[in-house]
């Protein structure tokens, strides 16, 4: 089976870089994905790391260690809409391509 | 463009009765098709995923079951509601490396 852990709550303020670290165990591995959901909402993607290193789309990064098993979502110049849920998944083969969620990150932005 | 239908948007059901969720997919052909369930404050829980039509799988030993009457229809059904079932029903089809969801159904079994 697949397993991810990933802080169950952050809390930062408006302007400041949080990072948020998710580890996982799987076997069949693609890649990770990183999903944001606002309350009440559904989740939204973010990005999709296949390969080991950085990938960046505007204030947000992703990074990938496939050797360590280990990611991380880097959200820079917070602002008061990132307030959100933010959940990792690991992409996995199977029948069908299939992504398993860790149980979220809350992140509060404070003014 | 592709989109994802799902209804209703919240529901409020007794102990014993059944349950039918509806999701369909527009603008694709032959989706992977996904029902998840996320409890208040939890992560999503992959319950059925299917390849194609008539083809369903389980994840998760439940008191739910699934189908896919037509290519772009997956449907998820219970014949007597507990009250664990309560939750954030989400659909969601992939393509590729991104998996869309539908907005979801609020489900209060009472």
């Amino acid at each position: 089976g697949q397993s991810l852990e990933q802080p169950s709550e952050v809390t930062a303020v408006e302007g400041a870089i949080v990072q948020i670290n998710c580890t996982y165990q799987t076997s069949g591995f693609y890649g990770l994905s990183w999903y944001q959901q606002h309350d009440g909402g559904a989740p939204t993607f973010l990005s999709y790391n296949a390969l080991d290193g950085l990938e960046e789309t505007g204030r947000f990064s992703s990074f990938l260690s496939r050797s360590d098993s280990y990611g991380y979502l880097l959200l820079q110049e917070l602002q008061m809409k990132d307030s959100a849920s933010y959940f990792c998944a690991v992409d996995t083969s199977g029948s069908a391509r299939q992504l398993t969620f860790g149980s979220g990150t809350q992140l509060t932005v404070l003014p | 463009s592709q989109t994802i239908h799902q209804w209703p948007a919240t529901l409020v059901q007794p102990v014993g009765s059944p349950l039918s969720l509806e999701c369909t997919v527009e603008g694709t052909s032959n989706p992977n098709l996904y029902w998840y369930r996320q409890a208040a404050g939890r992560g999503l829980q992959l319950l059925f995923y299917s390849v194609g039509i008539g083809q369903i799988s389980s994840e998760v030993p439940q008191n739910l079951s699934a189908s896919r009457p037509q290519d772009r229809q997956f449907i998820l059904s219970s014949k007597k509601l507990l009250l664990s079932d309560s939750g954030f029903y989400l659909c969601a089809w992939r393509t590729g490396t991104v998996a869309f969801f539908g907005q979801g159904t609020r489900l209060t079994v009472v």
